[in-house]
C-alpha cells in the first residue's frame, strides 16, 4: 500500500526496546486527546484516550502521559514489536467543538 | 461485524470534474465524519453528521459538501477538483459525536484515494 509517512519525524528501535513518541499540542483548552496508529494503506486506528483530568493512562503495552504545562502528550510502547511499525498520530478535541485535529505523525520503524 | 466500508477505494479524475465519495458506517452508529489526509500529513476534519444534521464543519470551501441519509450511511461531494483535492478521503463512524460527553471514539475506514490530474 501507499505510504503515508514521507517527510515525517521517524523513530528506528530494536524489536523489544521501549519507545516513547512524543506529540506538541496546539490548544490549552483541549480537554480530550487521542493516539492513533496508522499503517500503510489503511486508515488510523484508535490506540488509547486520555480526558485533560488526568496526567497517565495505561493500556495493554501502551501507556499515554499528559502534561498540560508544556502541552505535551507522549504514547510509549513496551517491548516493541515489528507489528507496531506504523505512522502514529495525536489527536486534540478542543473543549465545545465535536471535532478531532490531528498532529503531523510520526513513524515508528521496527527492526527485527 | 463489518467495519466502516468506503467506496471507491481509488479513482482519478482531472481538474474541474466532480467526485462522490461513499461511507457506510459501523452498524448501530449515528455519526459519521469526514477526514481529508494530504500524503505525509495527518487527517484534516471536514464535517461531521449525526442524525442526518451537519454537526461540524472544518475549514474547506464550499465546494465541499455532504450529507448523511436516513440509513446514517453519507455521502462526501467535491466539486470543480483542483489538483490539491488530491488526498486519502477517511470516513469515520461513531457511536455518538465528539463534543458530548461520551467519550467518541472514531472507527475509521480505509479511504478513498483519489487523485487529481
Amino acid at each position: 500500500g501507499e505510504s503515508v509517512g514521507l517527510h515525517l519525524p521517524t523513530l528506528s528501535v530494536q524489536e523489544g526496546d521501549n519507545s516513547i513518541i512524543n506529540c506538541a499540542y496546539s490548544n490549552s483548552a483541549s480537554d480530550y486527546f487521542i493516539w492513533y496508529k496508522q499503517e500503510s494503506g489503511k486508515g488510523p486506528q484508535f490506540i488509547i484516550d486520555i480526558r485533560s483530568n488526568m496526567d497517565k493512562r495505561q493500556g495493554q503495552r501502551v501507556t499515554v502521559l499528559l502534561n498540560k504545562t508544556v502541552k505535551h502528550l507522549s504514547l510509549q510502547i513496551a517491548a516493541t514489536q515489528p507489528g507496531d511499525s506504523a505512522v502514529y498520530f495525536c489527536a486534540e478535541r478542543a473543549r465545545r467543538y465535536s471535532t478531532l485535529t490531528f498532529g503531523k505523525g510520526t513513524m515508528l520503524l521496527v527492526s527485527p | 461485524d463489518a467495519g466502516v466500508t468506503q467506496s471507491p477505494t481509488h479513482l482519478i479524475k482531472t481538474r474541474g470534474q466532480q467526485v462522490t465519495l461513499r461511507c457506510s458506517p459501523i452498524s448501530g452508529h449515528k455519526s459519521v465524519s469526514w477526514y481529508q489526509q494530504v500524503l505525509g500529513q495527518g487527517p484534516q476534519f471536514i464535517f461531521q453528521y449525526y442524525e442526518k444534521e451537519e454537526r461540524g464543519r472544518g475549514n474547506f470551501p464550499d465546494r465541499f459538501s455532504a450529507r448523511q441519509f436516513p440509513n446514517y450511511s453519507s455521502e462526501l461531494n467535491v466539486n470543480a477538483l483542483l489538483l490539491g483535492d488530491s488526498a486519502l478521503y477517511l470516513c469515520a463512524s461513531s457511536l455518538s459525536p465528539l463534543g458530548t460527553a461520551n467519550t467518541g471514539e472514531l472507527f475509521f475506514g480505509e479511504g478513498s484515494r483519489l487523485t487529481v490530474l
